[in-house]
Order: structure tokens, then sequence, then C-alpha cells
């Protein structure tokens, strides 16, 4: 199985700062395809998750542009320029290459 | 606009036969490159995914839990559901369906997401 680490565990950011999330894989999750299938979620508080990234750095519809993702191989970073409180909730990765789909352990993002 | 929602019991002893519903509008299981998979999340805890139907009748299981799951779908009705046998306490979680973009085989993404149901597991 792809196992999907992500660091640090938890997050306390100002709002207006910048806040980066690390997600690193046991395997190139990079497919025959030529594409890596690496996508970012977000759980806000009492809700589901919502796609935020998907392919390491393409943005889902309607996400704002302060999200971004970046990285190759088996390193993978979510960065939000500007956090807002809106963003407060659990941030997970997950690779879509690879049965069995495997999700990272969540990394908590709160506000200061 | 895609929407599921998902139903089913939200109580269950050990041993019995857990039977979900997901409900979808705004696609077809019938159209090339549609999915529906399921996700659960015990309480505090990560994601895990458990099953993907494919447009095309192939279904896909987490090796960990095949002997126990089963997925199928109505197209007529636009359901999937979601079978879990011999149910235990460390089953408890909410259980999330969510629609699966296929590329080709495993590959894909899940786009969108039902709100979840909390299933509790106690004798």
């Amino acid at each position: 199985d792809v196992v999907l680490t992500q660091t640090p565990f938890s997050l306390s950011v100002t709002p207006g700062q910048p806040a980066s999330i690390s997600c690193k894989s046991s395997q190139s999750v990079l497919h025959s395809d030529g594409k890596t299938h690496l996508s970012w979620y977000l759980q806000k508080p009492g809700q589901s998750p919502k796609l935020l990234i998907y392919e390491v750095s393409s943005r889902f519809s309607g996400v704002p542009d302060r999200f971004s993702g970046s990285g190759s191989g088996t390193d993978f970073t979510l960065k939000i320029t500007r956090v807002e409180a809106e963003d407060v909730g659990v941030y997970y990765c997950m690779q879509d290459a690879y049965s069995p789909l495997t999700f990272g352990g969540g990394t908590k993002v709160d506000i200061k | 606009q895609i929407t599921l929602k998902e139903s089913g019991p939200t109580l269950m002893k050990p041993t019995q036969t857990l039977t979900l519903t997901c409900a979808f509008s705004g696609f077809s299981l019938t159209t090339s490159g549609e999915g529906v998979g399921w996700i659960r999340q015990p309480p505090g805890k990560a994601l895990e995914w458990l099953a993907v139907a494919y447009w095309n009748g192939d279904r896909r299981y987490n090796p960990s839990l095949r002997s126990r799951l089963t997925i199928t779908k109505d197209t007529s009705i636009n359901q999937v559901v979601l079978t879990l046998t011999n149910m235990d306490p460390v089953d408890t979680a909410t259980y999330y369906c969510a629609h699966r973009r296929v590329y080709f085989d495993i590959v894909g993404l899940f786009d969108h997401w039902g709100e979840g149901s909390l299933v509790t597991v106690s004798s």
C-alpha cells in the first residue's frame, strides 16, 4: 500500500500569514499515464471533505487561488498564501493512482 | 450540479450486516467515466477508502476489507448500495459516498462528496 505521511500534525496560523503542509509518499505516485495523481482535501468542522487540488497542482473549480499545490515523485506540499478564518479544518492528501486508494493522516489547521 | 446523499441505519449490533444507500443526482452511472465510491472515517480519525462502482459494471474494493464488502448500483433509480458484513465496534464511522471521475483502471478523482452517515456499532 502507498502510505502518505503528513506533517505537521497541527498548525496554528495568524490570519493573513502563510501556511504550508507536507505530504510524503512511501513510493512514487507518478502513474504510467505521465500524471501524478495526488490530491488535497479540506474537511471543515462538521462537514465532509471538499476537493481543493488534484494532480498535484490543479485547483478544483471554485477553489481560491490562495491555495496551491506543488511537488513531484514522493514529496508534495500544499500552501496557503494568506490564511483566512474560513480555512480552518483538517487537510488531507490522497493518492488516486494505486489500489488501495489511500489518504494521509491529516493536518489540523486553526487560527491563532 | 452533482449531489449525493447517504442513508442507512445509525445504530447496529456486532455481527449484523450494514446496508448503506447513496442516492445521487447530476450525473448518470451509465455514462462513460462515471463512478461512485465509499469512504469511511472513524470518529476523530483519518479517511479510509472502501469501494468504487464504475459505469461499466466494474467494481474495485479495498483489499483489507474485500471479504466483507459488496458494492452494487441501480442505474434506473440513481443509487449505489454498499454492504459490509459482520459489523464490529471498530467499524463505527461516518460513511461517505462520493462521485468518482474515472480516468482509467483505479485512477480517478473523488470530486463531490455526500454529507456522510454516522454508523455506530455497539452491543
